[in-house]
């Protein structure tokens, strides 16, 4: 069956960086675009941003554009969230979620503090 | 930015009631490739979403057919036709048809 398994997540101090992984199984990873979503604490969902099959095409939320990467390694059927330049109100679950949100990583939570 | 509004952002519901949530988009959400992507998802506590339906009124596979999407334009529907205790979370519509993709506030479905 279809999983992504999520892992990197942390406390970190603001401004560094972290990245995020996602690994993938169970479906044809390199057909299908992949989304990350966060959800600050007690919060509502929030779009961070997709990438395509190919990992050529990436698109961002306004709150993370120019600071976030997203990436993907195809022939490891894994997602990345690269993230710089952190603040507090980066802190967050992060999910990963495949195509049309059909299936969802388990969540990372990512704390920005000092 | 299409800005997502949900009501209620709360329902306590009797479990064997139906329960409705209504969701509108700032703007329409048809595309110009004659989709319309409203998505509408449900958060158990302490869970990551779960896609229940896609493409407005599109049941994902293993959902319950008790849940049902309506709506076109701007105007949205999800109703539960007869709620179960396992229906308790969160439920959130979301727009795929304009980048950034958006969300509502989401809905909190309680059992009275």
């Amino acid at each position: 069956q279809v999983q992504l398994v999520q892992s990197g997540g942390g406390v970190v101090q603001p401004g560094r960086s972290l990245r995020l992984s996602c690994a993938a199984s169970g479906f044809p990873f390199s057909n299908y675009v992949m989304h990350w979503v966060r959800q600050a604490p007690g919060k509502g969902l929030e779009w961070v941003g997709v990438i395509s099959p190919d990992g050529r095409n990436t698109i961002y939320g306004d709150s993370v554009q120019g600071r976030f990467t997203i990436s993907r390694e195809n022939s490891r059927n894994t997602l990345y969230l690269q993230m710089n330049g952190l603040r507090t109100e980066d802190t967050a679950m992060y999910y990963c979620a495949a195509a049309i949100f059909d299936d969802w990583g388990q969540g990372t939570l990512v704390v920005v503090s000092s | 930015e299409i800005v997502m509004t949900q009501t209620p952002l709360s329902s306590p519901v009797t479990v064997g009631q139906p329960a409705s949530i209504s969701c509108w988009s700032s703007q329409s959400l048809l595309h110009s490739d004659g989709n319309t992507y409203l998505t509408w998802l449900q958060q158990r506590p302490g869970q990551p979403p779960r896609l229940l339906i896609y493409k407005v009124s599109n049941r994902f596979s293993g959902v319950p057919d008790r849940f049902s999407g309506s709506g076109a334009g701007t105007d949205f529907t999800l109703k539960i036709s007869r709620v179960e205790a396992e229906d308790v979370g969160v439920y959130y519509c979301m727009q795929g048809t304009q980048f950034p993709y958006t969300f509502g506030q989401g809905t909190k479905l309680e059992i009275k």
